[in-house]
């Protein structure tokens, strides 16, 4: 079974407006931590922000935020006033319990921002 | 800045010719990841260092292999690259690996091509 589930392949959005890319999980475990990285045309994974599992508060990080539902289990992505240098794919991943060195990762979603 | 650097970013090999792929990090962290990314998808952990400690995952195939001859390298040997080996290559650092905050962060990857 999946354990992140991205549901869009894609999405667009227009320069300055917000968007929000899903994420659900699946576990067991009362301890985990849920993260979203994007990675540019370019290759390389830049981290954006963390939830933890007993993190009252959903996180944010400038212009990103983290939705955090945790009895649906989801850990959607909020991005405030797109900018075009946002297009690139973005990967929720999660980590579990006791496998701190393990990070599982969704199928990613693109995200195509226009002008 | 500290960083992660990976080399060379772009990497050509001959079908069955060893390569070998570096990884070296400024952040003086306990743990050290090895990522395989194919196109379209998402990364999938091949093994990982903590500190000296080498752990493999258990669908990694033995034609990887992993040295880590001190805390700031890692190198990622490929003993005979076939086509389906073709692949961006990442690499990680994490501070302890033992938190459950514990960030993973990437260097810029390497593209490997086998013909």
């Amino acid at each position: 079974a999946q354990k992140i589930t991205q549901t869009q392949p894609g999405m667009f959005v227009q320069e300055k407006e917000a968007v929000t890319l899903d994420c659900t999980y699946d576990t067991s475990d009362q301890s985990y931590g849920l993260f979203w990285y994007k990675q540019p045309s370019s290759g390389e994974m830049i981290f954006l922000i963390y939830q933890g599992s007993y993190d009252e508060q959903n996180a944010t990080e400038g212009r990103y935020s983290l939705n955090f539902q945790k009895a649906r289990k989801s850990a959607n992505l909020v991005i405030s006033a797109s900018q075009l240098g946002d297009s690139a794919m973005y990967f929720c991943a999660m980590r579990e319990g006791l496998e701190f060195q393990k990070l599982v990762f969704g199928t990613g979603t693109r995200l195509l921002v226009s002008p | 800045d500290a960083m992660v650097i990976q080399n060379p970013r772009y990497q050509v090999t001959q079908f069955g010719k060893p390569v070998t792929l570096s990884c070296s990090q400024t952040l003086n962290h306990n743990v050290m990841y090895w990522y395989q990314q194919k196109s379209s998808q998402a990364p999938k952990l091949l093994f990982h260092y903590y500190d000296k400690d080498f752990n493999n995952e258990a669908d990694t195939p033995d034609n990887f292999q992993s040295r880590r001859p001190n805390t700031s390298f890692c190198f990622l040997d490929i003993r005979s690259p076939g086509l389906g080996d073709a692949a961006m290559y990442l690499c990680a650092t994490s501070g302890s690996g033992t938190s459950g905050e514990d960030t993973q962060y990437f260097g810029p990857g390497t593209r490997l091509t086998v013909l």
